[in-house]
């Protein structure tokens, strides 16, 4: 009954290959995120999806796209992997015009070698 | 822009002693606050919030938080610290509108010594 989950938790490749990860929520939330957390732990916003339209994208190189077939699930896809693209990617969803928190999975550990 | 700051990397309590993490914050509008404690190879998992009303609010594990405007300040207390409580923790914010997302802070490093 997870709420939040992310595949896969851990993901070791290659520079210059293609990887992606998937999140999925069942909380019924209309808005979900990607966050990345780097190795100083810092947190920083990529993208937000709402009801599947994207709304937000701060910044992030276009090898990045995020697809959201639905407004339970977003996955992030990465083209041509550069050793700086390693950190740990955080999904997390909540209902637009709540007060409320968001609610993040457990992360994707990718280490880019 | 909205933006959070912790201007302590680490902090050191001793076990049963109170404890403080500080946090202050700047958003154009009313802001909506937030903590949040991340354990090793973790997700953050959602402490306590401010929204409105109450300027201290009570949060999950004995954590409580001030709201202060005119300092524009949410630090986050527990009175007594256990072992447990090693973590990292931040703060956020994201003003009260729209889709605005939820801003953090560097975090905090709690290391609580039995």
């Amino acid at each position: 009954d997870t709420a939040v989950s992310q595949t896969p938790k851990y993901l070791v490749t290659q520079m210059g290959n293609d990887k992606s990860i998937k999140c999925e929520q069942n909380l019924g939330h209309d808005t979900m995120y990607w966050y990345k957390q780097d190795s100083k732990k810092f947190l920083k916003i990529m993208f937000s999806y709402n009801n599947k339209e994207l709304i937000i994208n701060e910044t992030v190189p276009n090898r990045f796209s995020p697809k959201s077939p639905d407004k339970a699930h977003l996955n992030l896809h990465i083209n041509s992997l550069e050793l700086g693209d390693s950190a740990v990617y955080f999904c997390a969803s909540r209902l637009t015009g709540d007060t409320g928190e968001l609610f993040f999975g457990e992360g994707s550990r990718l280490t880019v070698l | 822009a909205q933006s959070v700051a912790q201007p302590e990397d680490q902090v050191n309590v001793a076990e049963g002693n109170p404890l403080t993490v500080k946090c202050t914050y700047s958003v154009s509008g009313n802001p909506y606050l937030f903590w949040y404690v991340q354990y090793p190879n973790r997700g953050l998992q959602f402490l306590l919030k401010y929204i409105t009303g109450d300027n201290l609010v009570k949060g999950s594990y004995g954590f409580e938080a001030e709201f202060n405007k005119s300092q524009t300040s949410f630090h986050l207390k527990k009175p007594s610290a256990l072992v447990s409580d090693s973590a990292l923790y931040f703060c956020a914010v994201r003003e009260n509108s729209g889709n605005t997302p939820l801003v953090f802070g560097k975090g905090t490093r709690l290391s609580v010594i039995a």
